[in-house]
């Protein structure tokens, strides 16, 4: 079974530039998510998408940060214009339906790396 | 609202030794807890989960952990280190349905020879 694939793995771009992450889940995973991880704390929900309706997105920055997941496949993470701040790993995951139910645990892919100068 | 306290951020064990991950957790109702390791470079895997019964779980790699609710916590133990478990571990919280984890901020473990 193929993993949660991300693309780029790494990405450095200026303050106020624009950037945009890839994550393709696991076949037949309806459920996606976009986690922030910044240096030395652990993840952070960003957004949930179940199918392409979001579920959950209380703790995106809507100001800056977008997100979608068109047909239900993959997703596509935008940050534009970027702050410091955002320096990060953006990981994306995958589970087969929503919640943690015993079947259906989070897929992480291995996460695009962010800096920002 | 639901949070994950991992009191340490780093510890070194010996190859061989046992080690003892502390995890507390905060959560009004029954909470879903869980471990994840993470190497350098690489997305999270899920060790184990609890949901319910019992309290002693076993996952991956030769861990386990105990869920004890009057002490809130989920520490996470494995009898005798190997230096591939040299890692970054994550406890989890969360519940059914429809909700998100809230993670820890993670506890370095270094392995010594």
């Amino acid at each position: 079974e193929a993993g949660v694939a991300q693309s780029p793995r790494y990405k450095i771009i200026e303050k106020r530039q624009s950037v945009a992450f890839w994550c393709n889940p696991i076949s037949g995973h309806a459920t996606l998510y976009w986690y922030q991880q910044i240096l030395g704390q652990g993840p952070k929900l960003l957004i949930q998408f179940q199918n392409n309706g979001v579920v959950d997105d209380s703790q995106l920055p809507k100001d800056r940060f977008s997100a979608e997941r068109l047909k239900g496949v993959d997703s596509t993470l935008k940050i534009q214009p970027a702050k410091l701040e955002d320096s990060a790993v953006y990981l994306c995951a995958s589970s087969l339906k929503p919640g943690q139910g015993g079947n259906s645990p989070l897929h992480f892919g291995n996460g695009t790396r962010l800096t920002v100068t | 609202a639901q949070s994950v306290t991992q009191p340490d951020i780093h510890i070194t064990v010996s190859e061989g030794a046992s080690l003892e991950l502390r995890c507390n957790y905060s959560y009004g109702a029954t909470p879903y807890l869980f471990w994840y390791v993470q190497s350098p470079g690489q997305g999270l895997q899920l060790l184990l989960k609890y949901f319910s019964g019992d309290t002693l779980v076993q996952g991956i790699k030769g861990f386990e952990a105990e869920f004890k609710r009057s002490q809130s916590s989920f520490n996470l133990r494995k009898p005798s280190v190997h230096w591939s478990d040299a890692a970054e571990y994550f406890c989890a919280v969360g519940d059914s349905g429809y909700s998100t984890l809230t993670f820890g901020k993670g506890t370095m473990l270094l392995v010594s020879p």
